[in-house]
């Protein structure tokens, strides 16, 4: 499988909502409920935001959601702050033994 | 407080070897599968390796199968993965991770220590 498809960059003013998709397939997006998101700060470590599509880990602020429809993911960060801006990578159970994750290619969140 | 740290990585010419470490803390090692996800410079996100909590079973990724071998040490809470034949491709940062319940749970993840291959 190749790797998740993820707009390359979005952007948001302080405040609003910004939504970011994550399309794969039904071998991996579409075919299990088991999709994650990771923020990464530059030069840090991804840090798990959302897990099982839609649960947040503790001490995740309740802003940041997560859904999916057939193929396609979403994470919708909403009350935009300055510190949201990361980038996000998007990641799929893709049920293969040499590859059971794939993630997507990142996407870059800038706040205006 | 749960944490994972690696160490080891370096710059080696292509051919080469290298062995990573990542200790972890703050948790039951022994009872969680466990993960290695590497970064090439400015590039997303790939995963690499994975093993067992008793390390009986171990996969990895097409690119690194017969080259690469993860392994652990859970009376010392380290997960290890030895790297020979390396390529210019192998370049990236190196995270360990501990799997969730479902392996997309990947929670914490350490620092990341860098490996460069080049002549």
């Amino acid at each position: 499988q190749s790797a998740l498809t993820q707009p390359r960059s979005v952007s948001g003013s302080p405040g609003q909502s910004v939504t970011i998709s994550c399309t794969g397939t039904s071998s991996d997006v579409g075919g299990y409920n088991y999709v994650s998101w990771y923020q990464q700060h530059p030069g840090k470590a991804p840090k798990l935001m959302i897990y099982d599509v839609s649960k947040r880990p503790s001490g995740v602020p309740d802003r940041f959601s997560g859904s999916k429809s057939g193929n396609t993911a979403s994470l919708t960060i909403s009350g935009l702050q300055a510190e949201d801006e990361a980038d996000y990578y998007c990641c799929s159970y893709a049920g293969s033994y040499t590859l059971p994750v794939v993630f997507g290619g990142g996407t870059k969140l800038t706040v205006l | 407080e749960v944490q994972l740290v690696e160490s080891g990585g370096g710059l080696v010419q292509p051919g080469g070897s290298l062995r990573l470490s990542c200790a972890a803390s703050g948790f039951t090692f022994s009872s969680y599968w466990m993960s290695w996800v590497r970064q090439a410079p400015g590039k997303g996100l790939e995963w690499v390796a994975n093993i067992k909590q008793d390390g009986s079973e171990k996969y990895y990724v097409d690119s690194v199968k017969g080259r690469f071998t993860i392994s652990r040490d859970n009376a010392k809470n380290s997960l290890y993965l030895q790297m020979n034949s390396l390529r210019a491709e192998d370049t990236a940062v190196y995270y360990c991770a501990r799997e969730g319940a479902q392996m997309t749970r990947f929670d914490p993840w350490g620092q990341g220590t860098l490996v460069t291959v080049s002549s």
